[in-house]
């Protein structure tokens, strides 16, 4: 069925270190995969999209691979400070009846340790 | 340019009532996505809107419909309210319906059922 898969579901990393949110996805057809950051009580927004053509993007601290035969991407985020806390959520598109439909992880607490 | 509008912000509610929630999109957006954000569920797929038509719909009851309207203002309804309905809801617009464009996401709807 139509799934996005992402883990941890919790992580803690010390401030200055690195973390990676991992995820796969179930549609061998879905073309773009965005991430986005919600931090508590405010809306997701988007920090980063990577589309099927390309493996790596990268913007400042945050990048995202893409392997599209394993069928999984992940974010990195390098030096990482204490506004990285968040929740992050992958997400993928689904083709489904001609359209797209944007499929969430059911994200990732990230902790950044002082 | 305003961001997406969600009304009201809180709810609560008895269980076995219905309820509306409404959702203003950004200007010049056509498409309407609506999510149901629970913990340790992330975002999940609730249906979107496109053009006054749904596109795609998620997994849940019939109980949870939509609508959307000429100027792309999105409604959605429950009925005979759950306590497992208790969440946030929200929704996202987007200029198109797929062509995999980012999801701006309104601040949502806290539905609590009592």
């Amino acid at each position: 069925g139509e799934n996005v898969e992402q883990h941890p579901s919790t992580l803690s990393v010390q401030e200055g270190d690195s973390a990676v949110i991992k995820c796969t996805y179930s549609d061998s057809a879905s073309n773009y995969f965005p991430w986005y950051k919600q931090e508590l009580g405010k809306r997701p927004q988007l920090i980063i999209d990577i589309r099927s053509n390309v493996g790596e993007k990268k913007d400042q601290r945050i990048a995202v691979t893409l392997n599209k035969t394993a069928k999984h991407f992940s974010l990195h985020i390098t030096e990482t400070q204490p506004e990285d806390s968040a929740v992050y959520f992958c997400a993928a598109s689904m083709l489904s009846r001609g359209d797209d439909k944007i499929i969430f992880g059911k994200g990732t607490r990230l902790h950044i340790l002082p | 340019k305003a961001g997406v509008t969600q009304t009201p912000r809180y709810l609560i509610k008895t269980r076995g009532q219905q309820v509306t929630l409404s959702c203003s999109p950004i200007s010049g957006h056509r498409s309407v996505s609506w999510y149901q954000q629970t913990p340790g569920q992330g975002l999940q797929f609730l249906f979107e809107y496109f053009s006054e038509t749904q596109r795609n719909k998620g997994n849940f009851p019939g109980r949870f419909s939509g609508r959307q309207f000429s100027n792309s203002r999105s409604e959605m309804n429950v009925s005979t309210l759950e306590l497992g309905d208790s969440a946030l809801y929200l929704c996202a617009s987007r200029t198109t319906s797929g062509g995999n464009t980012e999801a701006f996401f309104g601040q949502g709807t806290r539905l609590t059922v009592v």
